[in-house]
């Protein structure tokens, strides 16, 4: 069976400091790679997706992955109260459907 | 990035009514749709996959006459859950898939907050 594993947390950071989410897979031909945030009451925004082994950057996201290891991480720098959601961690197994993670909770503490 | 729109945002009903949600894709096309619910503090759960032209695939468990899918056209899909009772009560969230260009991502919608009376 396909999964997508995530640390369900919560993970507690403070402000301005570096968050590091991370989230392992099971199928080794897994090709794309994706990290939502969710707030409460609301529904999933991407982030960022990656496809290719390496670092993705945008603005203060980070997303790494590392297809050997079967392990997509995000990093968020300079972590801001807003930060504070749901991160859910999602793959495509090559079919059409994504499978997601069981979401990290992040609190950033002012 | 590209923008998913529900319609309604909510919704109240009383017991045995039938529900209709609807799910656009504003500025893509979407072949493909999904549709998800989430209970409080649980994950989203994949109910069913909405190909635009063909019958939906439901997942494991779904009941296919209590929850109708149609997506008629590449813009829009809508679910219709039936004789709704109160434990059809859910946030119900749809995603639009757009694999356009060299990206195959998938957007959700706002979701629909349904509460059956």
């Amino acid at each position: 069976q396909k999964e997508v594993e995530q640390n369900s947390g919560p993970l507690s950071v403070p402000e301005g400091a570096i968050a590091s989410l991370n989230c392992t897979y099971s199928d080794r031909g897994s090709q794309s790679f994706f990290w939502y945030r969710q707030y409460s009451g609301k529904s999933p925004e991407l982030i960022m997706s990656i496809y290719s082994n390496g670092d993705k950057e945008d603005g203060r996201f980070t997303a790494q992955l590392n297809k050997a290891s079967q392990y997509v991480s995000l990093l968020i720098r300079d972590s801001q109260p807003s930060d504070s959601a749901t991160y859910l961690c999602a793959v495509n197994f090559g079919n059409e459907k994504l499978t997601f993670g069981t979401g990290t909770r992040l609190t950033i503490i002012p | 990035g590209a923008v998913v729109s529900q319609h309604p945002s909510w919704v109240i009903c009383k017991s045995g009514t039938s529900v209709k949600i609807e799910c656009r894709s504003l500025d893509f096309q979407a072949t493909t749709m999904f549709w998800y619910r989430q209970f409080p503090k649980q994950s989203l759960m994949l109910m069913a996959t909405s190909n635009e032209g063909s019958k939906a695939t439901y997942e494991q468990g779904v009941e296919k006459d209590k929850f109708l899918i149609n997506h008629a056209s590449l813009t829009l899909s809508t679910l219709t859950v039936t004789s709704a009772h109160p434990e059809d009560s859910s946030f119900y969230i749809c995603s639009a898939r757009d694999s356009s260009g060299s990206t195959d991502t998938q957007y959700f919608g706002p979701g629909t907050r349904l509460t059956v009376l």
